[in-house]
């Protein structure tokens, strides 16, 4: 076991265009989460999955933003016509069950020009 | 609404001396409570938890955490503070059962010097 992974790591796109993020979670955790964390800032809730079902979503999560998790694996999260305020760091964690403790994955940073 | 305050944005101690970073809560409910640690480049790691148990959390190097009902306190200590403990630290609130929902303080930068 690897722990969690994302990809990319890092991120350099130009406003308006669309990015895509992945994240592999520790294999046998049927919970997946992602946080988004801006310079300075501690990590904020966007969204989870228990399995394949998206069970919550934060208000920060707008229209251009969309999270799945297709077979309850992996998840991507995809920000479409990217904004200068997406910069941020993107982090995603696993855990098993509710109340487990959460496991996080490095992050993908973005870069929005 | 839960909430954390972590009231230094930045520590700085020299090495071999303690460390004291402070965290105050607010929580409708019984919380959990967390530190992580973040180095840059890494994820967030988990240092320790308190869930209701022993109000002296123990956690890994060397880290401990009182819980304090009364103070609405879960300060993080360590003993004596190693050049490797230079990081960004995250003090987390979780209402009870609803793990999925971490709510984060703003950090503290600790500088450990020589």
């Amino acid at each position: 076991d690897t722990g969690v992974s994302q990809d990319p790591r890092h991120k350099i796109t130009k406003r308006g265009q669309n990015v895509t993020f992945r994240c592999d979670p520790i294999s046998e955790h049927n919970r997946l989460y992602w946080y988004r964390q801006t310079l300075g800032q501690g990590p904020e809730f966007l969204t989870y999955f228990q399995n394949e079902a998206q069970l919550e979503k934060s208000r920060l999560l707008s229209d251009r933003f969309s999270a799945e998790r297709p077979k309850g694996s992996f998840s991507t999260l995809e920000i479409q016509r990217t904004e200068q305020g997406d910069s941020a760091m993107y982090l995603c964690a696993s855990s098993l069950g509710s109340v487990s403790v959460l496991t996080f994955g490095a992050g993908s940073r973005l870069t929005v020009l | 609404a839960q909430s954390v305050t972590q009231l230094d944005s930045h520590v700085s101690v020299s090495e071999g001396t303690p460390v004291l970073l402070r965290c105050n809560y607010s929580s409708s409910y019984s919380p959990s409570l967390f530190w992580y640690v973040q180095h840059p480049n890494k994820g967030l790691q988990l240092l320790l938890k308190y869930t209701s148990a022993a109000t002296l959390v123990k956690g890994i190097n060397g880290f401990e955490a009182e819980f304090k009902k009364s103070e609405t306190s879960f300060h993080l200590t360590k003993p004596s503070a190693h050049m490797s403990d230079a990081a960004e630290y995250f003090c987390v609130v979780s209402d009870t059962g609803t793990a999925s929902k971490l709510t984060f303080g703003t950090g503290t930068r600790l500088q450990v010097t020589l």
